[in-house]
């Protein structure tokens, strides 16, 4: 049972640039969380994708999108990079309709690191 | 707003002994979740362990245990026997409402060292 898949696992990038970082959920999962952690610091919520659609959004601005395909896979995009941006992103899938009680599922991350 | 505070920034625990690590929260969402992570150095967060608001009895998952005390808005957990592999980032979450939806809340975590 494969558990969350993440890709590139390291991207080194200039200001400037645009970057996508790619997710596939666990198995069974249709909901996706993407993170963003700093070095010493913990996950901030960016976004939350289910049904293709955002669902919910965190304090970040509108250079960062998402985007999620019928296969429940998601995208995450970000324009215009600054280098406040380098970190660790974190994908993260749960299933709605499973008991609250359940935490999510992480994949390893991408690290980011904008030069 | 939600807000959660881990003010151990680094612990040390010998190895087979118990260790707490704390962590307070603020939501004035009476329905809500807390969740503490482990963090191991290769950078997959690993889920542990779930109290939810209204749940009576504190949980426990093997090893780990979250002492629960509501009135005083804390959630910390507590390892026992602790191992060489347990050493690792910990967080503590909290997710709002009652459902498996929404975000979740991180602290910034405790560093956790287990010495041989």
């Amino acid at each position: 049972d494969a558990g969350v898949t993440q890709s590139p696992t390291h991207l080194i990038k200039t200001r400037g640039q645009q970057v996508t970082l790619r997710c596939s959920p666990k198995s069974g999962h249709d909901t996706v969380s993407w993170y963003q952690q700093a070095l010493g610091q913990g996950p901030q919520f960016i976004f939350q994708y289910y049904e293709e659609e955002e669902r919910q959004r965190g304090n970040f601005p509108d250079r960062f999108s998402g985007h999620q395909f019928p296969n429940y896979s998601s995208e995450l995009n970000v324009n215009a990079l600054l280098l406040g941006d380098s970190a660790l992103y974190l994908c993260a899938s749960s299933s709605p309709s499973r008991d609250r009680g359940h935490g999510y599922t992480f994949g390893s991350g991408t690290r980011l690191t904008v030069v | 707003a939600q807000k959660i505070t881990q003010t151990q920034p680094g612990m040390f625990v010998q190895e087979k002994e118990a260790v707490t690590l704390d962590c307070t929260y603020d939501t004035s969402d009476p329905s809500y979740g807390l969740f503490w992570y482990k963090q191991p150095s290769s950078g997959e967060m690993i889920f542990l362990i779930y109290q939810g608001s209204y749940d009576q009895q504190n949980a426990t998952e093997g090893r780990y245990s979250l002492n629960f005390q509501k009135a005083r808005k804390s959630a910390n957990l507590v390892i026992s026997a602790s191992q060489l592999g347990d050493s690792a980032m910990y967080f503590c979450a909290m997710r709002e409402g009652g459902t498996n939806a929404g975000k979740s809340t991180f602290g910034d975590g405790t560093t956790l060292t287990v010495k041989p």
